[in-house]
């Protein structure tokens, strides 16, 4: 069964501070993908990244890095020098590939909430 | 109007009342999503429609009721719901269902805005 767990329910910060929002999964399959969305108070989850679990490479694009390391199944977002503009609630997501009908499974969410 | 749209954005209705969620996505997508997304609760996957076909249905209420017209529209008709049935609704759409289909970018869902939905 698949599963992912955001640890942080809320996380604060002081704009220009950098943050981590962490991201744990477990699944059977050697074949899956992660996902991360961000919620801004709008409500529109707004796709931001897809990863799939044979590219471990870390990216990075612009503020935002994600570290991927299947050793500990983790799928890591940092937001290096927060503005205001990214609180919001960010989700991680996992999607297995051989399962048939693979829908996303969500963790909970973490907000953030970054302070000027 | 690009990407997907949820119509309307707000909707307040007794428990008696009988209205109906519209989704529909400009992206040229083939997969169709709803899902529920209550307080402190992950998103739950409600239903899913893939070239207009229901392909899963995750032991979703039978006052809950889905229609997939075309791959363009999604409705979601609602009857004699509950007040823990109060919630955001948003709805998704994909290129393909399955990834490696076209290409694995194909698979990434894109969310509307969704429905705020107060059962009264």
């Amino acid at each position: 069964a698949q599963k992912v767990t955001q640890a942080q329910t809320e996380i604060s910060v002081v704009e220009k501070e950098d943050v981590t929002l962490d991201c744990v999964y477990e699944t059977r399959d050697t074949t899956y993908y992660l996902f991360w969305y961000k919620q801004p108070p709008s409500g529109e989850l707004v796709f931001l990244i897809r990863r799939n679990s044979f590219d471990e490479q870390n990216e990075i694009s612009g503020r935002y890095s994600w570290n991927f390391q299947k050793s500990t199944s983790s799928f890591n977002f940092t937001i290096t020098a927060s503005q205001v503009v990214d609180s919001a609630v960010y989700f991680c997501a996992l999607s297995e590939a051989n399962s048939g009908n693979t829908p996303l499974v969500f963790g909970k969410g973490t907000r953030l909430s970054v302070i000027a | 109007e690009t990407g997907v749209t949820q119509t309307p954005r707000h909707l307040v209705m007794g428990m008696t009342n009988k209205k109906s969620l519209k989704c529909e996505q400009h992206l040229g997508h083939n997969a169709m999503y709803w899902y529920k997304q209550s307080a402190k609760k992950p998103l739950e996957l409600m239903f899913v429609y893939n070239f207009k076909e229901q392909t899963e249905n995750n032991s979703v209420p039978s006052r809950f009721s889905p229609e997939c017209p075309n791959s363009s529209h999604l409705f979601l008709h609602l009857h004699t719901l509950q007040p823990e049935d109060s919630a955001l609704y948003l709805c998704a759409s994909s290129q393909n269902f399955l990834p490696g289909l076209a290409g694995e970018s194909s698979y990434e869902q894109y969310f509307g805005p969704g429905t705020r939905l107060t059962v009264t």
